[in-house]
């Protein structure tokens, strides 16, 4: 079975700091990797994802993601954060990249960024 | 880019009553439709999948008689929670996904069901 770890329910940085939202995941086979955000009263939106090729993607606003095999890791990262990245982030796992597969979410992290 | 529409976005509803979420995906079809249910601090719990004109395919543990998962068009699938109660209570969010090649899915707002 598939799972993913985000280890800390919260993560707090200051405006113009650098950023990480930690991942790790379990498969058994190849993963999939993918990173959601959810603004408050909003639906998830995608914003980067690791299918195959380089281990560091970037994606959406500014985000990168730098996945890690050894580690089973998928941290999310951003050199300087905005108070409008404010929000909760969820990393997914699939392992099968498309078809009829689902993603498994971790439990979310809650960003926040004080200006 | 597609845009998946949800309604309602938060219902209040007495016990033993039934309770329709509708999802549209405005801008493309959504072969596959996948609901998750998130409770607080906790991950998105996937509920159940379908394809467009299937039956549904419920995860382990989701009552198919309670929630009632339709798929009829490529642009529309609903959850009707049948006679809520109150552990019921969560914020519903559906996806919807555009071919079985697709790696990305497009999610709904939510809908935040509160029974009394």
């Amino acid at each position: 079975a598939q799972s993913v770890a985000q280890p800390e329910d919260q993560v707090n940085v200051a405006e113009g700091n650098p950023l990480t939202v930690k991942c790790t995941y379990s498969v058994s086979g190849n993963p999939y990797l993918f990173w959601y955000v959810q603004y408050p009263n909003r639906g998830l939106q995608f914003l980067l994802k690791y299918i195959t090729g380089d281990n560091l993607v970037k994606g959406s606003y500014g985000f990168e993601a730098e996945f890690n095999k050894s580690q089973t890791s998928f941290h999310l990262k951003k050199p300087s954060a905005l108070v409008s990245d404010s929000a909760l982030y969820f990393c997914a796992v699939r392992t099968n990249p498309s078809g009829y597969s689902t993603l498994t979410f971790g439990k979310g992290t809650m960003l926040l960024v004080s200006p | 880019g597609a845009v998946v529409s949800q309604h309602p976005s938060w219902v209040i509803c007495k016990s033993g009553t039934s309770v329709k979420i509708e999802c549209r995906s405005l801008d493309f079809q959504a072969t596959t439709m996948f609901w998750y249910r998130q409770f607080p601090k906790q991950s998105l719990m996937l509920m159940a999948t379908s394809n467009e004109g299937s039956k549904a395919t419920y995860e382990q543990g989701v009552e198919k008689d309670k929630f009632l998962i339709n798929h009829a068009s490529l642009t529309l699938s609903t959850l009707t929670v049948t006679s809520a109660h109150p552990e019921d209570s969560s914020f519903y969010i559906c996806s919807g996904r555009r071919g079985s090649g697709a790696n990305v899915l497009t999610f709904g707002a939510g809908s935040r069901l509160t029974v009394l």
